[in-house]
């Protein structure tokens, strides 16, 4: 299948600081990257959907000036923490589908933000 | 509204004891239905997508099929190594979302 690269695989931040979050896919050109998140023993939560060239879409109760997405390229999305606090960590994941492939998307490895 | 519903929400298996996952959906259109891996600490891992009822997918000890309203991922003699989240997830014909169901936690015990 195809690969999606996220780094870091894991953060520590201060608190009030800002961290950035990449989304790569190696092998194949993506037109849109999903952003979830993570808590413990649960689901996937859908925070955004960011579209190559255009702003992203931010699921309801998702500050959109909190997490900052840019999908810069048909390979690169970035999710930017800003001002992070402590309930800002958690379990972050990006996904990726091949714009000329089939339906399903692929992962990237997750990263795991701890706000101190 | 679209949803997905996993059962059961945890699945306790001894080696080699065959069991079966469920996904139940309700959709407006079904565009697609996929089954995901996860491991703690990791990204789900993708196994397979089902298009239409009456499709199977095999890979290895896992079986997927897909009715009208609902998926089942069977296993079969699982191994130890099986031991891991299974996501379940749709994606509707109009729009980009996949819709994830909360997983079931299977553990496969030597």
């Amino acid at each position: 299948g195809a690969v999606v690269s996220q780094h870091p695989s894991r953060v520590i931040c201060k608190s009030g600081t800002s961290v950035k979050i990449e989304c790569r896919s190696l092998d194949f050109q993506a037109t849109t990257m999903f952003w979830y998140r993570q808590f413990p023993k649960q689901s996937l939560m859908l925070m955004a959907t960011s579209n190559e060239g255009s702003k992203a879409t931010y699921e309801q109760g998702v500050e959109k000036d909190k997490f900052l997405i840019n999908h810069a390229s048909l390979t690169l999305s970035t999710l930017t923490v800003t001002s992070a606090h402590p309930e800002d960590s958690s379990f972050y994941i990006c996904s990726a589908r091949d714009r000329g492939g089939p339906l399903e998307a692929f992962f990237g490895q997750g990263t795991r933000l701890t706000v101190v | 509204e679209d949803q997905v519903t996993q059962s059961p929400e945890a699945l306790r298996l001894q080696e080699g004891e065959s069991s079966s996952l469920n996904c139940s959906y309700t959709v407006s259109g079904l565009r697609g239905l996929f089954w995901y891996r996860q491991d703690p600490g990791k990204g789900p891992e993708f196994l397979f997508t089902l298009y239409s009822a009456g499709e199977e997918k095999e890979k290895e000890r896992l079986k997927a099929t897909l009715t009208k309203k609902e998926s089942f991922l069977h296993i079969t003699a699982p191994k130890p190594e099986d031991s891991a989240t299974y996501l379940c997830a749709v994606r509707t014909l109009t729009g980009n979302q996949f819709y994830f169901g909360t997983g079931t936690s299977l553990t496969v015990i030597p």
